[in-house]
């Protein structure tokens, strides 16, 4: 079955490291997409790739990092540059061509202890 | 120009009612307004979605209705059910390009 998989599900950073998180998809899928959600509140786009090697920032790229070397991998980067990391993370990804919603995966939860 | 703003920010319906939920927004280079669902700890799923040539579009207890002069559109579930709780997004993109999300809408279903 095609999907996204991200992974770990859950993940605890001390203050100060640096962590990645994962996200694979087998779907073909040209663009993909990193959100952040903090408890309650909507989704806010942290970065963003519609093709292999290149990528775009979001609207909370500060403290962030990520790479697209392959079409089928996107991994994050919190850096210890972001200040209040502890949030559910969330992969997503498009057909770039055409129309046509996101395939989200079932997220990371990251928490600063 | 680039926001879809969405409301009620919470719901709560009795079971069997009809649940709601309304966007709006300005930028009419919009083409695609999907409606996703979120289940507390899981990625948000695809449930229906629209283009602005229809204005209705239906799947099983889930309806769009699409209004393009007033640049609105809502989704209204049919007979609510308790598995129905949870948070609903509407978003809207144009072609290809990342798709902006509303703020969010928190369902609750009371038996």
């Amino acid at each position: 079955d095609g999907g996204i998989t991200q992974s770990p599900k859950y993940l605890f950073r001390k203050e100060g490291q640096n962590v990645t998180l994962s996200c694979e998809q087998n779907l073909n899928h040209d663009a993909m997409y990193w959100y952040r959600q903090d408890p309650g509140q909507g989704l806010r786009l942290i970065y963003y790739s519609q093709i292999v090697n290149d990528f775009q920032k979001g609207d909370i790229a500060e403290g962030y990092s990520v790479s697209r070397e392959k079409k089928e991998s996107f991994p994050l980067t919190v850096t210890s540059a972001q200040k209040n990391p502890t949030a559910f993370y969330l992969c997503a990804s498009r057909m770039d061509r055409g129309q046509g919603g996101y395939t989200f995966g079932s997220g990371t939860r990251l928490t600063v202890v | 120009q680039q926001q879809v703003k969405q409301s009620p920010q919470s719901l709560i319906v009795q079971k069997g009612g009809i649940s709601i939920i309304n966007c709006a927004y300005e930028n009419t280079a919009f083409d695609y307004f999907p409606w996703y669902q979120q289940f507390p700890g899981k990625g948000p799923a695809l449930l229906i979605a629209i283009r602005p040539d229809v204005s209705e579009k239906k799947e099983g207890r889930f309806t769009i209705s699409f209004n393009k002069s007033a640049k609105q559109f809502s989704l209204h579930i049919m007979d609510s059910q308790p598995g129905d709780s949870a948070t609903y997004f509407c978003a809207a993109s144009i072609g290809a390009s990342k798709i902006i999300f509303g703020s969010g809408t928190r369902l609750s279903i009371r038996p």
